[in-house]
């Protein structure tokens, strides 16, 4: 099954600064997603990226804040930007990779604590 | 608003014996619903799914059931091993996106 390398891994950041995280995925994906699990809570969806075009944004979230790339079929970035206290989350980033059952998989997560 | 529920953040199961996690959700929309398993400091992975039309699928010692009257889903292990101790999330497809609950809790003792 595919493979999705997450970056980094975990990470403390001070307030005010942005965070880039990566995902690479080892075979070419049409969609890739964004969420964010904050303490004691579920995944929310962030954004839907696609390549070649702009991603879309889960209610509540806006662009300026979590910019996201997606240069080409196997590779995204989330930038978690102006960050304050509240940012405070686990992201992952997943991709449909056909792999049967909607072939969901997931990247191992990016530990976001921000001071 | 939560749309997939997971009432119970936390079980507790002797090995051996069965553990059945539920799962209850919101929108009569969803038609495909997945489990996952989550290991602390790993992401998610898939365990099992069904689809809106079947009320009953298994896989080895894992079975999920739904009762789209109740809009109410449960996966059962059986017999729990203590390898299964993780939190398990419940999902529903809507469009390409999934929707989570916020995850049960399993340990199972020796």
């Amino acid at each position: 099954s595919a493979v999705i390398s997450q970056k980094p891994s975990r990470d403390i950041c001070q307030r005010g600064t942005s965070l880039t995280i990566q995902c690479q995925v080892d075979s070419q994906v049409t969609m890739m997603f964004w969420y964010r699990q904050q303490p004691g809570q579920s995944l929310t969806l962030i954004a839907t990226a696609n390549q070649g075009s702009e991603a879309t944004y889960e209610s509540g979230f806006v662009i300026d804040k979590f910019p996201i790339s997606r240069p080409n079929l196997t590779f995204s970035t989330l930038t978690v930007s102006n960050m304050s206290p509240e940012d405070s989350s686990i992201y992952l980033c997943s991709a449909v990779t056909g792999d049967g059952n909607y072939g969901y998989t997931f990247g191992s997560g990016t530990r976001l604590t921000v001071v | 608003d939560q749309q997939v529920k997971q009432n119970s953040p936390s079980l507790s199961v002797q090995e051996g014996r069965i553990s059945i996690l539920n799962c209850d959700y919101t929108n009569s929309m969803f038609d495909y619903f997945l489990w996952y398993k989550k290991y602390p400091a790993e992401g998610p992975t898939f365990l099992i799914s069904i689809s809106s039309i079947k009320d009953k699928n298994e896989d080895g010692r894992f079975t999920v059931f739904l009762n789209k009257s109740a809009k109410h889903l449960s996966l059962h292990i059986v017999p729990s091993q203590p390898g299964d101790s993780a939190v398990y999330f419940c999902a529903a497809l809507s469009g390409y996106a999934l929707n989570f609950g916020k995850g049960t809790s399993l340990l199972v003792t020796p």
